[in-house]
């Protein structure tokens, strides 16, 4: 199956600075990818769209200006989670869907604990 | 509100035996379901899918089943295996969105 890398897959910051995360199709061109959300024992949330050359469409309750998503290229998506919280702490998931196929494909997801 | 529901949080299944996973939903417009397995700290694993024009799809142990009227389907795993324990997300989108909405897992575990 295709390939989405997502890296880091683990990162601790301090309150108040901002961490990014990056999801790259390898094998595939993904004019779309999203991000998810996962607290313990908790569902996938869907925080984002991430349209290739355009905004981001963000779920109700997310906050944009918190967390900003970037997809400058159709392999290369980016979250930055800014001015991050211990609230924040939480598994950060990307996928991406290859217009080829119907199922989309996951990162190996990042753990952020904000300290 | 949550679209997509599996209303058992936990299952415990002997090995060999069949593993039944349940997922219902609320959202007509769903026209694509999927079955993912996910490990702690890791991003999902897809598992198989099926569409809303049909109502089984098999392949090799895992078995989806999806009755449109009740709005329910349902995962099955014969025989069950040590190595399927994992979490199981259901989750459904609308054709042409990609946009997953998840259940909330249920965590299967099979005793040898």
């Amino acid at each position: 199956g295709a390939v989405v890398s997502q890296h880091p897959s683990r990162v601790i910051c301090k309150s108040g600075t901002s961490v990014k995360i990056e999801c790259r199709s390898l094998d595939f061109q993904a004019t779309t990818m999203f991000w998810y959300r996962q607290f313990p024992k908790q569902s996938l949330m869907l925080m984002a769209t991430s349209n290739e050359g355009s905004k981001a469409t963000y779920e109700q309750g997310v906050e944009k200006d918190k967390f900003l998503i970037n997809h400058a290229s159709l392999t290369l998506s980016t979250l930055t989670v800014t001015s991050a919280h211990p609230e924040d702490s939480s598994f950060y998931i990307c996928s991406a869907s290859n217009p080829m196929n119907t199922e989309a494909f996951f990162g190996q997801g990042t753990r952020l604990t904000v300290v | 509100d949550q679209q997509v529901k599996q209303n058992s949080p936990s299952l415990s299944v002997q090995e060999g035996r069949i593993s039944i996973l349940n997922c219902d939903y609320t959202n007509s417009m769903f026209d694509y379901f999927l079955w993912y397995k996910k490990y702690p700290a890791e991003g999902p694993t897809f598992l198989i899918s099926i569409s809303s024009i049909k109502d089984k799809n098999e392949d090799g142990r895992f078995t989806v089943f999806l009755n449109k009227s009740a709005k329910h389907l349902s995962l099955h795993i014969v025989p069950s295996q040590p190595g399927d324990s994992a979490v199981y997300f259901c989750a459904a989108f609308t054709s042409g969105t990609y946009k997953y909405i998840f259940g909330t897992g249920t965590r299967l575990k099979v005793l040898a």
